[in-house]
């Protein structure tokens, strides 16, 4: 069984449509990410959260929110889904050792297309 | 303004023959240095390391190279396999950004039998 899941995998949606991506982990680690990948632009962070008391805005948060429901579950929700959040999405999981060797764990991937 | 660069979108190699994919980097303050590797409707795989107190570090057919006067650094792969065609990302954090990593564009290694 995969370390870190993510659902759901594909996922097609209108113009402002509220869409929540869920993220699960059996790793045991406390640090949970979330980015998004577009073609030429390698990965951006969104949000991240250091325990299930801390959730931390990353590079793109706007358009965004957040959830850690507990340790091993973090979940992405868009509140009014718009065309150019069309990308693919990645949940990412880290167990905190030392802050410059830290090394992430990252889930297959949710594509989103929002139309 | 992008701190950690890969200027290179692609990389065609021959079985057998040496990859080398490199990065550049903007900010002196990063002190760890990771490349990623990634299939097709995979997540990235972490792939090697290397802190910023060494120049060398590597792990079986992978080597990493950094050069922190240049803020350069390279992966080679030696000997290169068909099964090594995915795209590489490299990516950088320092403590100051709480191990969060900043990532290159990605490099897209393609090696032909």
């Amino acid at each position: 069984d995969a370390d870190v899941t993510q659902t759901p995998r594909n996922r097609i949606t209108k113009t402002g449509k509220r869409i929540m991506l869920e993220c699960s982990q059996t790793k045991g680690h406390d640090r949970m990410y979330w980015y998004r990948q577009d073609p030429g632009l390698g990965l951006r962070l969104i949000y991240y959260s250091f325990d299930v008391k801390d959730i931390n805005k990353g590079e793109i948060s706007d358009g965004y929110s957040v959830s850690r429901q507990a340790q091993a579950k973090f979940s992405l929700s868009l509140e009014s889904a718009i065309p150019n959040q069309t990308a693919l999405y990645f949940c990412a999981t880290s167990e905190y050792s030392h802050p410059a060797t830290d090394t992430q764990y990252f889930g297959p991937g949710t594509r989103l297309t929002v139309l | 303004d992008q701190q950690v660069k890969q200027n290179s979108p692609s990389l065609s190699v021959q079985e057998g023959r040496i990859s080398i994919l490199n990065c550049d980097y903007t900010n002196s303050m990063f002190d760890y240095f990771l490349w990623y590797k990634k299939y097709p409707a995979e997540g990235p795989t972490f792939l090697i390391s290397i802190s910023s107190i060494k120049d060398k570090n590597e792990d079986g057919r992978f080597t990493v190279f950094l050069n922190k006067s240049a803020k350069h650094l390279s992966l080679h792969i030696v000997p290169s396999q068909p099964g090594d065609s995915a795209v590489y990302f490299c990516a950088a954090s320092y403590g100051g950004s709480q191990g969060n990593l900043i990532f290159g564009k990605g490099t897209k290694l393609s090696v032909k039998p």
